[in-house]
């Protein structure tokens, strides 16, 4: 089955420092990737839209300068949380989609603490 | 606009079914999704239909869609302690299949 990985699972950092968040597509090539937050005991709040090789499309109300998404290649894509503040503290969860594909296939998810 | 909404929590006996129910409001969605999540882990696609289709069986699982009320329903039958988990109703919305709208997600409890 299609496996996607994100690293780190857990970061501490403290305020005003920047965080870099991978996800990855371990066995297929993934042409549009999905960065997600999750507050605890809340639903998944979609942020931005990854497609490889162009800009990234954010959801309205997410800061575009604060979180920076790459997607360099067609199994990774970067979340660069910047300037974090502890209001940034959260569960980010990417998935891939496959081209064509109807499944998105999630990664375990980063959880990010801002001291 | 798109809004998806579920019961927060049930309870369920083990060996009983648990049916967790779903409303949503964009007609036009073209899948509709149950996710599971255990306690700090991602989501894992359970099973999924297509908005043509009224039932899907898949195992345990049965996943029911009334269109017309736009209620979407997980059945899984035989329910074990391993179900305990956050199940997600997720529609595909306006934006096609690849963006998803969630839900806030019910949380099974299994007890003995």
């Amino acid at each position: 089955g299609a496996v996607v990985s994100q690293h780190p699972s857990w970061v501490i950092c403290k305020s005003g420092t920047s965080v870099k968040i991978e996800c990855r597509s371990l066995d297929f090539q993934a042409t549009t990737m999905f960065w997600y937050r999750q507050f605890p005991k809340q639903s998944l709040m979609l942020m931005a839209t990854s497609n490889e090789g162009s800009k990234a499309t954010y959801e309205q109300g997410v800061e575009k300068d604060k979180f920076l998404i790459n997607h360099a290649s067609l199994t990774l894509s970067t979340l660069t949380v910047t300037s974090a503040h502890p209001e940034d503290s959260s569960f980010y969860i990417c998935s891939a989609l496959v081209g064509g594909s109807y499944e998105q296939y999630f990664g375990p998810g980063t959880r990010l603490t801002v001291t | 606009g798109e809004d998806v909404e579920q019961s927060l929590f049930l309870s369920v006996r083990e060996g009983d079914s648990s049916v967790i129910n779903c409303t949503y409001t964009d007609s036009s969605s073209t899948y509709l999704y149950w996710y599971k999540q255990e306690p700090g882990a991602g989501l894992q696609l359970l099973t999924y239909i297509f908005s043509n289709m009224d039932m899907k069986q898949d195992q345990r699982l049965t996943v029911l869609l009334n269109k017309k009320d736009k209620h979407l329903s997980l059945r899984i039958a035989d329910t074990q302690t391993g179900d305990s988990a956050i199940y997600f109703c997720a529609e595909s919305g306006s934006g096609g299949y690849n963006k998803l709208i969630f839900g806030a997600g019910t949380r099974l409890a299994v007890h003995p």
